[in-house]
């Protein structure tokens, strides 16, 4: 059974750090590009980062691009995401999902999300 | 960027009844390999996303044949074909061709 939990969300204040994991289990972590969603209060979801299989390449939305910083340890089958500098607006669930294999690679669809861990920024 | 376009915003449904959400992008996601990169994902209440179909038109796994998805280039619409009281959440469709990953601004789906 795919299992992806994340962890680290707290309360933290505006300009602080906070690093996400996420453990995945059920699966070979690395064939997969790994990615971050967010969803904020009143708002709908929000791609945040993707990271391919090896972790070369790596990819930011422009909200958070500078800030965040996408990484994985395929030996732990753990993807990071370090967030820096982080502002009230950061305030969201933030989950990690996988990007199933549907199409060799050239496409993201997101089959299997974890249950979300919580960031809060405030002061 | 690809920017996604939902509609309607809200959808209040009667059991028994079809639905409809309809979804736009700012440009085609037809691929050349023929295949439409576009997907619908459902949010039910306290749970996470869950992925509904993919590549416009595949039901994932698990996913009750009451739901279709259809369209090509920039139109697409997920279908109902008999609303279960199971099915309210928010829908949302994304665009899974490039970065950065878009997603329309959600359906919210409840029971009249």
């Amino acid at each position: 059974e795919v299992q992806l939990v994340e962890s680290g969300g707290v309360v933290v204040q505006p300009g602080g750090s906070l690093r996400l994991s996420c453990v995945a289990s059920g699966f070979t972590f690395d064939d997969f590009t790994m990615v971050w969603v967010r969803h904020a209060p009143e708002r709908g979801l929000e791609w945040v980062s993707l990271i391919t299989w090896n972790g070369l390449n790596t990819y930011y939305a422009d909200s958070v691009k500078g800030r965040f910083t996408i990484s994985r340890d395929n030996g732990k089958n753990s993807l990071y995401l370090q967030m820096d500098t982080l502002a009230t607006e950061d305030t969201a669930f933030y989950y990690c999902a996988r990007a199933g294999d549907y199409c060799g690679g050239d496409c993201y669809s997101l089959d299997f999300w974890g249950q979300g861990t919580l960031v809060s920024v405030s002061a | 960027d690809i920017v996604m376009t939902q509609s309607p915003l809200y959808l209040p449904v009667t059991p028994g009844e079809p639905a409809s959400i309809s979804c736009r992008s700012s440009q085609s996601l037809l691929y050349f390999n023929g295949y439409n990169y576009l997907d619908w994902y459902v949010q039910k209440p306290g749970q996470s996303p869950q992925l509904l179909i993919f590549l416009g038109s595949n039901r994932a796994s698990g996913v009750p044949d009451r739901f279709s998805g259809s369209g090509s280039g920039t139109d697409f619409t997920l279908k109902i074909s008999r609303v279960e009281p199971d099915d309210v959440g928010l829908y949302y469709c994304m665009q899974a061709l490039q970065t950065p990953l878009t997603f329309g601004g959600g359906t919210k789906v409840e029971i009249k």
